[in-house]
């Protein structure tokens, strides 16, 4: 049971827009600590898309958008590709276990 | 451009030491404004912080409070690596382990990974 809930999957045709949500508490996310983005391809690591609730990284394509409202946040993906199709991951930290914590990942796939 | 190399045995047996190396390229573990960090990942629980040592005029460790008291992180300035030692170790511990980079509380950059089994 991961401390931070995402939906275990999502799905979109081509060109359509998706959100991912991650929800947590008023110890992390709830408490003002940022929360950050990845993207993981199969067989290889973690790729960082969002950091900061909204920023990206350069090189990381501005169809992907993050958002944050209380105890929750957002991974908005835009003009869906079928490259995107790929499990993502929300992080951060958690005040009550004084470390970084996950979500549990939701794959998305492109249909 | 920052580059992590891993290095460590893919199987360790039961109640045993599992450790890992991260060399790294391109920056220095003595930097004073990013972290190490070691992550795992299993299907049964997912991506998992396990630590980090930082340099901020002197060294600092913080632990994971699912491994405090198994877990040690060492920083090591002559050969500008960081290791990972996780003791008494069972099944439960076998995961894809990987090093990596943090600023501002986000990782950068990632090792490659190591799959390490526990298993007699």
């Amino acid at each position: 049971q991961s401390v931070l809930t995402q939906p275990p999957s999502v799905s979109g045709a081509p060109g359509q827009r998706v959100t991912i949500s991650c929800t947590g508490s008023s110890s992390n996310i709830g408490a003002g600590y940022d929360v950050h983005w990845y993207q993981q391809l199969p067989g290889t690591a973690p790729k960082l898309l969002i950091y900061g609730h909204t920023n990206r990284p350069s090189g990381v394509p501005d169809r992907f958008s993050g958002s944050k409202s209380g105890t929750s946040a957002s991974l908005a993906i835009t003009g869906l590709q079928a490259e995107d199709e790929a499990d993502y991951y929300c992080q951060s930290y958690d005040s009550s276990l004084s470390g970084w914590v996950f979500g549990g990942g939701t794959k998305l796939t492109v249909l | 451009q920052v580059q992590l190399q891993q290095s460590g045995p893919g199987l360790v047996k039961p109640s045993q030491t599992l450790a890992l190396t991260c060399a790294i390229s391109g920056d220095s573990v003595s930097s004073n404004s990013v972290a190490w960090n070691w992550i795992r990942q299993s299907p049964s629980r997912g991506l998992e912080w396990l630590g980090r040592t930082y340099y901020r005029s002197k060294w600092y460790n913080e632990y994971a409070v699912s491994v405090k008291g198994r877990i040690t992180i060492n920083p090591d300035t002559s050969k500008n690596q960081f290791s990972l030692q996780l003791n008494s170790v069972t099944p439960e511990d076998t995961a894809v382990y990987y090093c990596s980079r943090a600023r501002d509380g986000y990782v950068d950059f990632w090792g490659q990974g190591t799959l390490v089994t526990v298993s007699s």
